[in-house]
C-alpha cells in the first residue's frame, strides 16, 4: 500500500515552454501533497504544500507564478513549470500523506530544459 | 523551525560489516524523525520512523535507529550490510505541520 506515482519520469523541453508533472496517490486519498526539488548530489528542498481544493502554500523563495500547483482531487496534484529555463532543470519529487505524519514519495521526475 | 545535520557525507564500508549513520536535529518543539533511502534516479523509500514510545525503532531491510532526546540524535545502524545497501540515506524531521526538513544526505558505498 501507500504507492505514489509520477508522470512523466523524464522530460526534455525547450527553454520558454511549460511542463506539467503529475503526482498521483494510487491506493489512498491524499490529504496533503508536497513538492520537492533536488539538485544533483544534494538534499531535497520543499517547494510547496498543497491540500485538496485549496491554494498551495509555497516556501520562501519559491516563485508561485513560475511553479503552478493544482490539487484538484484527493489523488492528483500537478506541478506546472511555466516558461522553463535551463536553471529549472532538476529532479522534482512529490510526496503524499493522508493521516498521520508519514509521507510517501513518488519516484521523481527529471526535467531537463535546453 | 527545525534543522537536521547528517555528520557524515560519505561512508564507505565493506560487505557484512556494520554501519552507523549519524543524524542530529534541532527543534524547539516535539518532532517526528525519519530515515529514508534513495537509490539512483529514484524517489525516497521510508526505512523507519520515530513518532513516540520506544526509543529503539526497527525498520525494513535490517535497519534500526535509536532516538536520544538528550543528545537530539537519531542515528541509523545496520549490523551487517550488503552490496545492495549502496545508496543515499536521508535523515528528516517534521513537527505538527507535517513538513519535512531533510539533512544533506549520507552516501553509503558497500564494497565486496
Amino acid at each position: 500500500g501507500a504507492v505514489v506515482s509520477q508522470h512523466p519520469s523524464r522530460v526534455i523541453c525547450k527553454s520558454g515552454t511549460s511542463v506539467k508533472i503529475e503526482c498521483r496517490s494510487l491506493d489512498f486519498q491524499a490529504t496533503t501533497m508536497f513538492w520537492y526539488r533536488q539538485f544533483p548530489k544534494q538534499s531535497l528542498m520543499l517547494m510547496a504544500t498543497s491540500n485538496e481544493g485549496s491554494k498551495a502554500t509555497y516556501e520562501q523563495g519559491v516563485e508561485k507564478d513560475k511553479f503552478l500547483i493544482n490539487h484538484a482531487s484527493l489523488t492528483l496534484s500537478t506541478l506546472t513549470v511555466t516558461s522553463a529555463h535551463p536553471e529549472d532543470s532538476s529532479f522534482y519529487i512529490c510526496s503524499a500523506r493522508w493521516t498521520g505524519e508519514t509521507q510517501y514519495f513518488g519516484p521523481g521526475t527529471r526535467l531537463l530544459v535546453l | 523551525a527545525q534543522s537536521v545535520t547528517q555528520l557524515d557525507s560519505q561512508v564507505p564500508v565493506f560487505e557484512e560489516a556494520p554501519v552507523e549513520l549519524r543524524c542530529n536535529y534541532s527543534s524547539s518543539v516535539s518532532v517526528y524523525l525519519f530515515w529514508y533511502v534513495q537509490y539512483p534516479n529514484q524517489g525516497l523509500q521510508l526505512l523507519l520512523k520515530y513518532l513516540s514510545g520506544s526509543t529503539l525503532v526497527k525498520g525494513i531491510n535490517g535497519f534500526e535507529a535509536e532516538f536520544n532526546k538528550s543528545q537530539t540524535s537519531f542515528h541509523l545502524r545496520k549490523p551487517s550490510v550488503h552490496i545492495s545497501d549502496t545508496a543515499e540515506y536521508f535523515c528528516a524531521v517534521s513537527s505538527n505541520d507535517y513538513k519535512l526538513s531533510f539533512g544533506a544526505g549520507t552516501t553509503v558505498t558497500v564494497r565486496a
